[in-house]
């Protein structure tokens, strides 16, 4: 499977507890998108790298959101200190130069 | 002001009627833009982009774009039921290629 892959799918986690979520770009793309999607809502931009370089960074997002992209490759998001408020789905997305965005499947959270 | 802003619907069209979606965007800066379509509980599958003012046809689907209106437009010909779906506008804004989605417009076709 050459697509975007993210993982877990799901996690259920207690309030206050630290998660982490990784995704896997198509390997011939240098651009990775992390998005926030809850229900009814169009997805939320993050952040963004080129290549390991995080260029940009929502003002939406606190300090407990941190986001890396060692070396160009996968990436990983990691939200500490969970609150209710942070039950989405979380959407990760590569892309060529052109700047469309091909997502994966998403890694639904929970927070009890 | 939403950078990009949608009727969030539902649009609802019969069968083999045309759908018209619509969107617009704040940044007059914008260079790219895309129609992104998303069935309930998956994740957006890009359906069309355009960067150039006029129209782009792809098969049953036409994007249309005004920069001087910031307005993009997407028309579904002879809609099918398996069409329905949220459609999600976006918009490459900002020095660093930030990508904007709009609320979605959820379309419902009508056997």
């Amino acid at each position: 499977d050459t697509g975007v892959s993210q993982d877990p799918r799901h996690k259920i986690t207690k309030r206050g507890q630290n998660v982490t979520f990784r995704c896997d770009p198509i390997s011939e793309h240098n651009r990775l998108y992390w998005y926030r999607q809850t229900l009814g809502q169009g997805p939320e931009f993050l952040t963004y790298f080129q290549n390991e370089a995080q260029l940009e960074k929502s003002r939406l997002l606190s300090d407990r959101f941190s986001a890396e992209r060692p070396k160009g490759s996968f990436s990983t998001l990691e939200i500490q200190r969970t609150e209710q408020g942070d039950s989405a789905m979380y959407l990760c997305a590569s892309s060529p130069l052109g700047g469309e965005l091909f997502f994966g499947e998403g890694s639904r959270l929970t927070v009890l | 002001q939403k950078e990009v802003e949608q009727n969030s619907g539902p649009l609802s069209v019969p069968e083999g009627a045309i759908a018209s979606l619509n969107c617009t965007y704040s940044d007059r800066g914008s260079q790219s833009f895309f129609w992104y379509r998303q069935y309930s509980g998956k994740s957006p599958e890009l359906i069309m982009f355009i960067y150039s003012n006029g129209d782009k046809e792809d098969g049953r689907f036409t994007a249309q774009l005004n920069k001087a209106s910031q307005y993009v437009s997407l028309l579904i010909r002879d809609s099918q039921p398996s069409d329905s779906a949220t459609y999600l506008c976006a918009v490459n804004s900002g020095g660093y290629q930030k990508v904007t989605f709009g609320i979605g417009t959820k379309l419902q076709v009508i056997p």
